[in-house]
């Protein structure tokens, strides 16, 4: 089916660990973004990118790295993951911001740092 | 800089009732609005959004919004919740994509519970 999906969709780990969270999206959609979801914040973005090899930082990107190799593909990195980045984790796609599209969510990834 | 106020965390409303749920808003510029509904372990699922217009909007699952300059506000609003309402409502702001105005700022989130 085409859509953005996420993996893994739970995921636990340790403080200093580096994880690294997928996203893939089918529609070619040219904007991607990560959020994440906290209690009391609502989304806050973390990165975004307007195509491959073109990225730039969100509202709070600290202690996150993103790629872009392929369009369909928007992985995001914790290098060394801290408990504070305990959280859902939500990517987003959007074919074009010329009149502000909808952007698409994806399922979301649970992550715990213990 | 922009931002979403969603004054209530937490609403009850017994089925069949009416719904409505607060968002003020602050954007420096006409703003594009938008409502998603996130049901429990679920991504987000776009309810409505107003770019320009009519400043009633109508929306799926028999929702509607209406946006109101002088009040900065985009309220959400259903006739008759049904039980699968139950759900996290989220409002969001933007605007055009021009320079480095691409953000989407969302509030903090309402939950809603459904009672028999």
């Amino acid at each position: 089916d085409a859509g953005i999906t996420q993996s893994p969709r739970y995921k636990i780990t340790e403080t200093g660990r580096q994880v690294t969270l997928m996203c893939h999206q089918t529609w070619s959609h040219s904007y991607m973004f990560w959020y994440r979801q906290d209690l009391g914040h609502g989304l806050r973005l973390i990165y975004y990118s307007a195509a491959a090899d073109i990225t730039d930082k969100g509202e709070v990107p600290d202690g996150y790295v993103v790629s872009r190799s392929k369009t369909e593909n928007f992985p995001l990195t914790l290098e060394s993951a801290t408990r504070s980045q305990t959280s859902v984790y939500f990517c987003a796609s959007t074919l074009t911001l010329i009149s502000y599209n909808e952007q698409f969510f994806g399922p979301g990834t649970r992550l715990t740092v213990l | 800089a922009q931002s979403v106020t969603q004054p209530d965390i937490h609403i009850t409303v017994s089925e069949g009732a009416s719904l409505e749920l607060r968002c003020n808003y602050s954007y420096g510029a006409t703003p594009y609005l938008f409502w998603y509904v996130q049901s429990p372990g679920q991504g987000l699922q776009l309810l409505l959004k107003y770019f320009s217009g009519d400043t009633l909007v109508q929306g799926i699952k028999g929702f509607e919004a209406e946006f109101k300059r002088s009040q900065s506000s985009f309220n959400l609003r259903k006739p008759s919740v049904h039980w699968s309402d139950a759900a996290e409502y989220f409002c969001a702001v933007g605007g055009r994509f021009v320079s480095n105005d691409y953000k989407l700022s969302f509030g903090a989130g309402t939950t809603v519970t459904v009672r028999a």
